[in-house]
Formats: C-alpha cells, structure tokens, sequence
C-alpha cells in the first residue's frame, strides 16, 4: 500500500519561499511519476509539475516555470516541492500526489499525500 | 492551455436518485479523462479513468463515458456517503488541467 506522507502547515511572509515535502512509502519510488497539485481555498485543482526520480527531469506547468522546483531525494523516498516569491495568491493546500498508471503517458493519480497548507500573509 | 468546464456547478439530489455530471474539454483529448471525488478537507480520490475505467475499491454505482471533449459522470443511486465535490482532470496534455468542480449534496 502506497503512502504519501506531507510535512507540516506552514505560515510565510510574501516574497519568502517554502519547501514542502512529500515521503513515500510502498511501491516503488524511483520509477514512479510524483507531481503537485495545489487547491486554493474553496476553489479547485491545479497541477504545477511533476518528476519522476529516476529521470530526474522535472517537468512543470508554464504558469509556474521559474517559480517552482520539484526535487527528489532517493535515499529517504522524498519529494519536495519550492516555491520561491511567495505571494498572497499562493496561499493553498499543497498535494503530493502519484501517477496511477507508470506508464508515464497517462498522468491521472491514484496516491496523494494529506495536503499541506501554505498561508502567505505580512 | 485546455480549458474543463464542468456543469452544473452544484446540485441538490436525494438518496436513491441517477444524477449525471457533464465535463467538457475546449478540445479534443480522446479518452484521456479522470474524475474524482473529495470531502471537505481532505484530499482527491480518483474514481475513473481513461473516461470510462473504474478504479479499483470504487463502487459500482460510479460509471464515465464519453470521448473527444464531452464526458460525463454518473452515480446510478445515490447513497448518503456520496455528498461531495466531484471533478474532472484531461490529461491529454500538460498542465493537465482540472474542472471547475460539482458540489452534489444528497
């Protein structure tokens, strides 16, 4: 059984940045496609990018090119997520989420991580 | 980028009831469809995929159809558990965009 376990709740200041992470467990880490997905408040989804740690490769959503960076760490099974000059309209709960399929063409998720919420208030 | 429309917005429904979710793509993306479900506070869980597929645990009640850019979504009888906003993701392509969400209320 598949597990993705995010860190903590985090409170920033606009123009900071914030890591967040995302540990897996079960399944196979390397070869498994893990993106982010971010929920505003009572507003829908919206992927910003994806990796798979094997390639190493990220690939992200145009809106957030330059803005976010999505890195692994194969000796602890972790995915982490940054985003850099934070604004308020970034405040959301972040996912973690895996590629049901390891196909690596059909990008649909079956495992996503509790969420984490990122607040970005002076 | 592909835009997903999702319709209606929300809808009020009682238990028992056949209630249908419609999605539609601004263009053509196959069979690539996902829907899922998610209760307040917690995260997405997938129900269907490749439009039609049912995912493995989901009730049987929960079906998709639909290709090229209109797809639907349909719970055959509703059951109390099934109050939730429920949403649509192509990924036909990147950024593998999401609908709007559909509130259903039992």
């Amino acid at each position: 059984q598949v597990q993705l376990v995010q860190s903590g709740p985090e409170v920033k200041k606009p123009g900071s940045s914030v890591k967040v992470s995302c540990k897996a467990s079960g399944g196979t880490f390397s070869t498994s496609t893990f993106s982010w997905v971010r929920q505003a408040p009572g507003q829908g989804l919206e992927w910003l990018g994806g990796i798979v740690p094997f390639f190493g490769t990220p690939k992200y959503a145009q809106n957030f090119q330059g803005r976010v960076t999505i890195t692994t760490d194969e000796s602890t099974s972790t995915v982490f997520m940054e985003v850099t000059a934070l604004t308020s309209q970034d405040t959301a709960v972040y996912y973690c989420a895996r590629e049901a399929s390891g196909s690596y063409i059909e990008h649909y998720f079956d495992y996503w991580g509790q969420g984490t919420l990122v607040t970005v208030s002076s | 980028d592909i835009q997903m429309t999702q319709s209606p917005s929300s809808l009020s429904a009682s238990v028992g009831d056949r209630v249908t979710i419609t999605c539609r793509a601004s263009q053509f993306i196959g069979t690539w469809l996902a829907w899922y479900q998610q209760k307040p506070g917690k995260a997405p869980n997938l129900l269907i995929y490749k439009a039609s597929n049912l995912q493995s645990g989901v009730p049987s009640r929960f079906s998709g159809s639909g290709s090229g850019t209109e797809f639907t979504l349909t719970i055959s009888s509703l059951q109390p558990d099934d109050s939730s906003t429920y949403y649509c993701q192509e990924y036909n392509s990147s950024p593998y965009s999401f609908g709007q969400g559909t509130k259903l209320e039992i």
